[in-house]
């Protein structure tokens, strides 16, 4: 079956510090990875995507995520974390078959301590 | 403002009672996806549609959902007999896709149902 791992579901970090949001989904011959954010009350925004190019992805506010095929993983880093990235984040598979388009992991919420 | 519109926003229902929500996806999209999301959970995949054809339904969450796309443009979601466990975020996504290929999607702000 098609899935997705978030292996943390509660992260805590200080300001300053590397965030590490760690992922990882069932094989598949070709799958498509997002991550979302989601504020409280707010919309789900996409941080950055991979879709077979480059395997190191570079999204906005500084994040980055890198596919590692022989590991089936899709961890989200942030060098340096702000105030301002505390939210529930989702990792997000797509696969080019299948009956669920988008397969949502159970989401981690980062904490971020002044 | 060209994104993913919901209506109504928040939606307070008795039991017992049918609602619809509707989802307006960017225009040029031709995939729409419907998602529930309860609290400290990651989204549920409900359905989606490819222009107005409903190519997976089979993860509606009973025969109490239905979802249309009559024109493969808008689209309504539909809960008869409303329960107080369908009491969640409703969200709707669109994207561009070609067969294998998908871009990704982009949600609207969602529906909020409380069943009372």
């Amino acid at each position: 079956a098609q899935s997705v791992t978030q292996l943390d579901s509660h992260v805590s970090v200080s300001e300053g510090t590397p965030v590490l949001l760690r992922c990882n989904y069932s094989s598949s011959y070709s799958p498509s990875l997002f991550w979302y954010v989601q504020h409280p009350n707010k919309g789900l925004q996409l941080l950055l995507k991979y879709t077979s190019a480059a395997t190191l992805v570079k999204g906005i506010n500084g994040f980055e995520a890198e596919f590692k095929k022989s590991e089936t993983s899709f961890h989200l880093t942030k060098p340096s974390a702000h105030m301002s990235d505390a939210a529930e984040y989702f990792c997000v598979v797509s696969y080019s078959s299948g009956n669920t388009p988008l397969v949502f992991g159970k989401g981690t919420r980062l904490s971020v301590i002044a | 403002d060209t994104g993913v519109s919901q209506n109504p926003r928040h939606k307070i229902t008795k039991r017992g009672q049918n609602v619809t929500f509707r989802c307006d996806p960017i225009s040029e999209h031709n995939r729409l996806y419907w998602y529930r999301q309860t609290l400290g959970q990651g989204p549920e995949f409900l359905t989606y549609f490819q222009n107005e054809a409903q190519l997976e339904k089979s993860r509606l969450l009973s025969d109490r959902f239905s979802a249309e796309r009559p024109k493969g443009s808008f689209s309504t979601l539909e809960i008869q007999r409303t329960e107080q466990g369908d009491s969640a975020m409703y969200l709707c996504a669109s994207s561009l896709g070609q067969g294998a290929s998908n871009t990704e999607a982009f949600f609207g702000q969602g529906t909020r149902l409380t069943v009372v």
